[in-house]
């Protein structure tokens, strides 16, 4: 199994809502990470979990909150989120943080779309 | 900081026609992957080069890692619609897992 999954898919939610994404992989992976994309640019890293502990953030905003419960959970919860924050959110894990290979596995997606 | 810079921002091109995508910086990279991205998904990994003049093959696609390990380039023989994409080549070797993206490559193939 070679998958990350994510869900939803897709959520609109309003200013006031908390909401919670989710992200799933089954690889073993030790190394897992958010990144927020907008349209036609590079994915933006906002998190990374090293052997499920919080080893980066990327100066995010505390509306978002990472969690990560085991090593193949991660979840990003979300609170008071402004319609700028709409965007493609994106999970990814790695074998391990770092390395000369650092290779990342994407999940699909949440596209977030805040009213 | 180490920066990424692919050019160009956009190719157009007709099915059949070849195409190169060129990733570079100033700095050395341990590795340097390469991502294709289509709209409203993850991008997917395509390769992973590693060693200074390395070259990968992926079916029509020509990956080629530069001696210095500073630049890459992504070549596609007779593209097809199918290529049609965001190509995003993103470079490793930080020890606490960040990659550094470049802005991308839209790739349009049409019929």
């Amino acid at each position: 199994d070679t998958e990350v999954t994510q869900t939803p898919k897709h959520l609109v939610m309003g200013m006031t809502n908390k909401k919670s994404l989710k992200c799933e992989q089954h690889m073993g992976h030790r190394a897992m990470y958010w990144y927020k994309q907008k349209a036609k640019k590079p994915p933006e890293l906002m998190f990374v979990y090293s052997y499920e502990k919080l080893s980066i953030n990327e100066s995010v905003p505390s509306r978002f909150s990472p969690e990560c419960p085991n090593s193949s959970l991660l979840n990003l919860h979300l609170h008071a989120l402004q319609p700028e924050d709409s965007a493609l959110y994106l999970c990814a894990s790695s074998q391990v943080p770092g390395g000369d290979y650092n290779e990342q596995f994407f999940g699909p997606g949440t596209r977030l779309t805040v009213l | 900081t180490q920066l990424l810079e692919q050019s160009p921002q956009f190719l157009s091109i007709q099915e059949g026609e070849n195409l190169t995508v060129y990733c570079n910086s100033s700095s050395v990279f341990s590795s340097l992957q390469w991502y294709r991205q289509e709209p409203g998904e993850g991008p997917v990994l395509l390769v992973t080069v590693v060693t200074g003049g390395e070259v990968k093959k992926l079916k029509r696609l020509t990956f080629q890692f530069g001696d210095a390990r500073k630049d890459s380039s992504l070549h596609i023989t007779a593209a097809q619609p199918g290529d049609t994409g965001l190509y995003l080549c993103a470079g490793g070797g930080d020890s606490w897992g960040k990659l550094q993206f470049g802005a991308g490559t839209q790739v349009v193939v049409t019929p």
